[in-house]
């Protein structure tokens, strides 16, 4: 079964600093890879996915993500990050089967 | 964002009561998707609807019961609920066939509060 792992359950960062979210994936082959973002109270916004090719996805919000076969990894980076990042974010995949979620990051920026 | 919207935005509603949770996307799909977010939990994917047919129901109580009466809405009929169902309730659609990378657009949610 496909699983997904986001190692960091909350990540502290200052204003104008950079970002990188780390995801891990398990799955036979390359699977579709996705990152969410959830402000409170609110539902999930994609930023962005992958699904073939370039290797370094762009995303909305100046996101970018980057695939990493050798590592089964798609980290999710922000050169420098502004206070309205604070949400919690998601890495998905879907292989053949349904979208499995990650447990989620929950990202503070500190001025 | 008004791909996907959810009515309404928050319920509170006692064990005895039955309630009904609204979902419509304006975003020409064909696939729609209730999950269940609780607090310190991944995302659980409760059904599924392609073709306004319900291809998975993953093991989810009866006392929720799901109705896709076409392509756009979703609804999500509460009876009996228990405290442990307080949740945010989220849908999604998505462009589910062979051509699409089938990625889900999720609403706004409902939060549940079951008293």
């Amino acid at each position: 079964a496909q699983s997904v792992t986001q190692p960091d359950i909350h990540i502290t960062v200052s204003e104008g600093a950079s970002l990188e979210l780390r995801c891990n994936y398990s799955y036979g082959a390359t699977p579709y890879l996705f990152w969410y973002v959830q402000s409170p109270g609110q539902g999930l916004q994609l930023l962005l996915k992958y699904f073939s090719g370039d290797t370094l996805v762009q995303g909305i919000k100046g996101f970018e993500a980057e695939f990493k076969r050798s590592q089964s990894s798609f980290n999710l980076r922000k050169p420098s990050v502004h206070w309205s990042d604070a949400a919690e974010y998601f890495c998905a995949s879907r292989g053949n089967e349904k979208l499995t979620f990650g447990t989620g990051t929950r990202l503070t920026i500190i001025p | 964002e008004t791909g996907v919207t959810q009515t309404p935005r928050h319920l509170v509603m006692g064990m005895t009561n039955k309630k009904s949770l609204k979902c419509e996307q304006h975003l020409g799909h064909n696939a729609m998707y209730w999950y269940k977010q609780s607090a310190k939990k991944p995302l659980e994917l409760m059904f599924v609807y392609s073709l306004e047919e319900r291809v998975e129901n993953n093991s989810v109580p009866s006392r929720f019961s799901p109705e896709c009466p076409n392509s756009s809405h979703l609804f999500l009929h509460l009876h009996t609920l228990q405290p442990e169902d307080s949740a945010l309730y989220l849908c999604a659609s998505s462009q589910a066939d062979r051509a699409s990378t089938d990625t889900q657009y999720f609403g706004p949610g409902t939060r549940l509060t079951v008293l």
